[in-house]
């Protein structure tokens, strides 16, 4: 495709429930990144993978929170046990170098937790 | 710790006037990045400008111009003539270099621009 696409767009989920969001990044990319956008906020970055390998996962908010990219393109965020303060937007961001330039970011996923 | 602070939170202008959104920035990094998104109601990000740390060249994109000024750590965004579709919200971020080699993006709270016809 061409750019990032994420899956799904909006998911509601009751509390306790376990969630897992797609990333699809652009083909090539070497880098991905997740972000945790709270309504009215800026995004907050979570973590970021170099091919497979997740380099950084100091944002992660607590263990309920996993990411992984196990073939160093397709990422999946799973959050078991979903809390309310979840809700917020997940974007994705890919770049084609280990850094941040040109970072281009997917539609993103709303999260609901009720 | 990076810090990237947008004052404003909501601003209204009539079409065709100016428009400046401003942006503070924190960082003990001598080199680092600067960056203005637009975020739409659709929700993607839309990279407008990257700025590195040893370029103070103020730069023009069209009705879009950009004013670094090290000094006082800002890094302000102007919009000419503005227009309905410039409505969104724009973030303000800023990278530095951490010791993974990597640099990891801090954003601003963000400034929601609403033109008014």
């Amino acid at each position: 495709g061409a750019g990032v696409s994420q899956s799904p767009r909006y998911k509601v989920a009751k509390r306790g429930q376990d969630v897992a969001l797609r990333c699809d990044p652009i083909s090539g990319h070497v880098s991905l990144f997740w972000y945790q956008q709270a309504l009215g906020q800026g995004p907050e970055f979570l973590t970021y993978f170099q091919n497979e390998a997740q380099l950084d996962k100091s944002g992660l908010p607590s263990d309920r929170f996993f990411a992984e990219r196990p073939e160093g393109s397709v990422s999946t965020l799973k959050i078991q046990r979903t809390q309310q303060e979840d809700s917020a937007v997940y974007l994705c961001a890919s770049s084609s170098t280990g850094t941040p330039y040109e970072q281009y970011f997917g539609p993103g996923t709303r999260l609901t937790v009720t | 710790a990076q810090k990237v602070t947008q004052a404003q939170t909501e601003i209204s202008v009539v079409e065709k006037e100016d428009v400046t959104l401003d942006c503070v920035y924190e960082t003990r990094d001598t080199t680092y990045y600067l960056f203005w998104y637009k975020q739409p109601p659709s929700g993607e990000l839309v990279f407008l400008i990257r700025r590195n740390s040893f370029d103070e060249q103020n730069e023009i994109s069209g009705r879009y111009s950009w004013n670094f000024q090290k000094s006082t750590s800002s890094f302000n965004f102007t919009i000419t003539a503005s227009q309905v579709v410039d409505s969104a919200v724009y973030f303000c971020a800023l990278s530095g270099t951490n010791s993974g080699g990597y640099q990891k993006v801090t954003f601003g709270t963000g400034t929601k621009l609403q033109v008014i016809p």
